[in-house]
Parts: C-alpha cells; sequence; structure tokens
C-alpha cells in the first residue's frame, strides 16, 4: 500500500523566496495533518483538515505560512516569504477520522517521509 | 489541557540490554495512548497502541500497558539490538477533545554493540 507521499524530500532556497510543500495522503484517509519538527521546538502541528476543510491552524506561525486542501488526495504547505527560521523538516500526516462508535481516538495517524527545508 | 511527558534523552544501552521510556500524561478525557518510532532520515511510524485501561500493546519485541491509575504508558523492551536505535514519541488522543494528537518531546535511544 502506498503509504502518504511528500515532495520534495529536500529543499534549498534563499530567504525571501516562496516555499511550496506538497503531500498525498493515504487513498480513504479524511483527516490531514501538517507539523513541523525542530529540535529547538520538537513536533509541532501547524494545522488540521478534515474532509478537505481547515478545522484548527493555530499552530500556523505566522500569515506568510498558508495551506490549501483542494481535494481529498492532495494538500500544499506554503511559505510566502521564506526566512531563515522557517528551516525544519516538514511533515504530513493522515489518519482515518472513523471508529466504532464516533470514537476517533484510536485511529493513528500515518505519517510521509518529511521535505527537509533550509532556508539560507 | 492535554500533555504528554517523556524521559529526557539520549538513552544510552548496549544491545541486549532492557529498555524502559518512561511515559506520563495528562488528559481532559479518556484517551488512546500511542508510541511511535522515528528512524533517522524517516517520519514517525506506529510502534504500538492501547485504547482503553489496563490493555498492553506490543509490536516487535515492544511492550506498553495502559496504567489510569497513573496515568502511565511507560514502553520497554527485554534485549534490544542495535537496529533499534531511533526517537521514540508517546503520544495520546483524548475522547474528550478534538482527538487532534498530543505529542511526547520524543526520546532518542542510542543501542551500542
Amino acid at each position: 500500500d502506498a503509504g502518504v507521499i511528500q515532495s520534495p524530500r529536500h529543499e534549498v532556497t534563499e530567504m525571501g523566496q516562496e516555499v511550496t510543500l506538497r503531500c498525498k495522503p493515504i487513498s480513504g484517509h479524511n483527516s490531514l495533518f501538517w507539523y513541523r519538527q525542530t529540535m529547538m521546538r520538537g513536533l509541532e502541528l501547524l494545522i488540521y483538515f478534515n474532509n478537505n476543510v481547515p478545522i484548527d491552524d493555530s499552530g500556523m506561525p505566522e500569515d506568510r505560512f498558508s495551506a490549501k486542501m483542494p481535494n481529498a488526495s492532495f494538500s500544499t504547505l506554503k511559505i510566502q516569504p521564506s526566512e531563515p527560521r522557517d528551516s525544519a523538516v516538514y511533515f504530513c500526516a493522515s489518519s482515518e477520522r472513523r471508529g466504532q462508535g464516533g470514537d476517533y481516538s484510536n485511529q493513528p495517524q500515518h505519517f510521509g517521509d518529511g521535505t527537509r527545508l533550509s532556508i539560507l | 489541557g492535554d500533555s504528554v511527558t517523556q524521559m529526557e534523552g539520549p538513552v544510552t544501552l548496549s544491545e541486549e540490554a532492557f529498555l524502559t521510556i518512561n511515559c506520563t500524561y495528562t488528559a481532559t478525557g479518556y484517551p488512546s495512548l500511542f508510541w511511535y518510532v522515528q528512524y533517522p532520515g524517516e517520519g514517525l511510524q506506529l510502534l504500538l497502541k492501547a485504547t482503553k485501561a489496563d490493555d498492553k500493546g506490543s509490536n516487535k519485541g515492544f511492550e506498553a500497558t495502559y496504567r489510569k491509575e497513573t496515568t502511565s504508558f511507560h514502553l520497554e523492551k527485554g534485549s534490544v539490538q542495535v537496529s533499534d536505535s531511533a526517537v521514540y514519541f508517546c503520544a495520546l488522543s483524548d475522547r474528550g477533545g478534538s482527538y487532534i494528537p498530543t505529542f511526547g518531546r520524543g526520546t532518542s535511544l542510542i543501542v551500542h554493540p
């Protein structure tokens, strides 16, 4: 089975450039999460979609960050303009928001291999 | 709010040693509990889970028991291998909340031959 697919795997760009990260969730999963991982702050949730609708974007650090999910099989995270402090590994994860009796808590997340972003 | 606390790493062990990584949690409701593992250059992957009190999750020789009375979910393995070297994350998903998972900071495990 195909897992969560992220692209690119690595991105190096100069400060001020626009960066677009892409994610294809597992087919049939209806929840999608974007995370950022750094040594200093660990794993941070940026935004969460359910059925393609953004539910919680309180983790998005600034207006420079935006995320979209135009359909069930594709999402993007965009940074414009990028800054050196945005350097991190960005992960996309998907899960099924379904469970017995409406209990979604036992559904694990499935992570992609991440995009390592370096802003010079 | 919900939170997960893991022991600080790195944990350094010799091959075949016994492993314990402590995890405690606070939750508004009654959560499901998870351990994820992250190998270098990869994303997190589910290692095991437990969804109710006294459940034991197990996989690849790793075990963890859901202890509601002590709000803990410690990870154990009887004999570690070099290939177990990775970062381990404890996490919860709260039935009383939004179901958005809460992760611990991660514990790095280094196993020497």
